[in-house]
């Protein structure tokens, strides 16, 4: 039993650089969801995906971000032009959404740092 | 808007204390999930537990147990004979399910539990 998996764990990127992190929710749960958490905050939500499809973005993605989930399974977050504000963990996570409610659960998340 | 306050912002026990995290939420919708998680220092969001807004029975699950009242909109977590595998950050969180904004949570800042041996 596998949980929500997370790569690469942590990330140093220059200034303008482009990063890719990847997810694997935990097999046959239908959602997927992007949270970012910086030092001192809990985790803000980003964006969540039901099987291949986003719905719903928060502000906080700026058209700097794009998400995908290409076949229902596995997601990528990449971020392009890095900004020093980008430094935070990103937090995946994952779902089966039935009749009794949602219960989310969460990678281990991958730390960016950009400098 | 949905939020969750947690005022307690760092906490440090003695091993073997009882120690009680608050949550306090606010929420305009009558069907809502309340969430407690654990974020040890490898990063990792561990769920605790999750209650919904028509259950207000309180809950133990061995050292840890939760209360939660509408009354006052609080669901604070108390953990008995704290040991200090429990120290973390851990987060009290609200999902919506009216508006059908139960794809996501929202979060407090989080209270960081020390335990001392």
């Amino acid at each position: 039993d596998t949980g929500v998996s997370q790569d690469p764990r942590h990330k140093i990127t220059k200034r303008g650089q482009n990063v890719t992190f990847r997810c694997d929710p935990i097999s046959e749960h239908n959602r997927l969801y992007w949270y970012r958490q910086t030092l001192g905050q809990g985790p803000e939500f980003l964006t969540y995906f039901q099987n291949e499809a986003q719905l719903e973005k928060s502000r906080l993605l700026s058209d700097r971000f794009s998400a995908e989930r290409p076949k229902g399974s596995f997601s990528t977050l990449e971020i392009q032009r890095t900004e020093q504000g980008d430094s935070a963990m990103y937090l995946c996570a994952s779902s089966l959404v039935g009749a009794h409610g949602n219960t989310i659960y969460f990678g281990e998340g991958s730390w960016l740092t950009v400098v | 808007a949905q939020k969750v306050t947690q005022a307690q912002t760092e906490i440090s026990v003695v091993e073997k204390e009882d120690v009680t995290l608050d949550c306090v939420y606010e929420t305009r919708d009558t069907t809502y999930y309340l969430f407690w998680y654990k974020q040890p220092p490898s990063g990792e969001l561990v769920f605790l537990i999750r209650r919904n807004s028509f259950d207000e029975q309180n809950e133990i699950s061995g050292r840890y147990s939760w209360n939660f009242q509408k009354s006052t909109s609080s669901f604070n977590f108390t953990i008995t004979a704290s040991q200090v595998v429990d120290s973390a950050v851990y987060f009290c969180a609200l999902s919506e399910v009216n508006t059908g904004a139960n794809s996501k949570l929202t979060f407090g800042k989080g209270i960081t539990l020390s335990v001392r041996p």
